[in-house]
């Protein structure tokens, strides 16, 4: 079974509709990340957490926000979506102890029409 | 935000012919890490590197850490078809608890059978 999972893995919405993607996580691994993947701009930060009551800004966290429910979960929320925020979706977790290499989930191709 | 120069951008090469991609930064950094990205899936992890000078490999891919502390190189020799993929660098500078990867835009690999 995959370490880190994301749902759902594909989605198409409507501009103005709230959308919930989410993260769950086995490593047992205190940190998690969301990223946004655009063709030819890499991986973009948008939100990360260090632990369960800490919550940061990433480089373009401007109409996403997120909640870390619980250590193994971090879900990422657009609350009225936009055709720009059409990407994939990355959550990624780490441990500091480990090095903080991360690790990530498959992905979630969000289409926003 | 700070992002790292990888390059090249793209190759596109022979099968059986051997790859060199680099990244470099004007920054130090105390980690660098390796990641490739099959089309549709998450960046997986292919090598990590923690020491200034270090060369590892993993099969036919080699990495090394520069002397610098601000560069880090990786090769893949006799390239096969499912070397195909985009291969991100990212790097670590200690700082703290506080500290998060700088990503390079990745270098897309395409191989020719």
């Amino acid at each position: 079974d995959a370490d880190v999972t994301q749902t759902p893995r594909n989605r198409i919405t409507k501009t103005g509709k709230r959308i919930m993607l989410e993260c769950s996580q086995t490593k047992g691994h205190d940190r998690m990340y969301w990223y946004r993947q655009d063709p030819g701009l890499g991986l973009r930060l948008i939100y990360y957490s260090f632990d369960v009551k800490d919550i940061n800004k990433g480089e373009i966290s401007d109409g996403y926000s997120v909640s870390r429910q619980a250590q193994a979960k971090f879900s990422l929320s657009l609350e009225s979506a936009i055709p720009n925020q059409t990407a994939l979706y990355f959550c990624a977790t780490s441990d500091f102890t480990g090095g903080d290499t991360q690790y990530f989930g498959p992905g979630t191709r969000l289409t926003v029409l | 935000g700070q992002q790292l120069n990888q390059n090249p951008q793209s190759m596109f090469i022979q099968e059986g012919e051997d790859v060199s991609m680099n990244c470099t930064s004007s920054s130090i950094f105390n980690t660098w890490l390796w990641y490739k990205q099959d089309p549709g899936e998450g960046p997986v992890l292919l090598i990590a590197l923690y020491k200034a000078g270090e060369l590892t490999s993993n099969g036919r891919l080699t990495a090394q850490f520069g002397i610098t502390r601000k560069d880090s190189f990786l090769n893949i020799s006799a390239s096969i078809p499912s070397d195909v993929g985009i291969y991100f660098c990212a790097g670590l500078a200690n700082a703290g608890n506080n500290r998060k990867l700088i990503w390079g835009l990745g270098t897309s690999l395409a191989v020719n059978p």
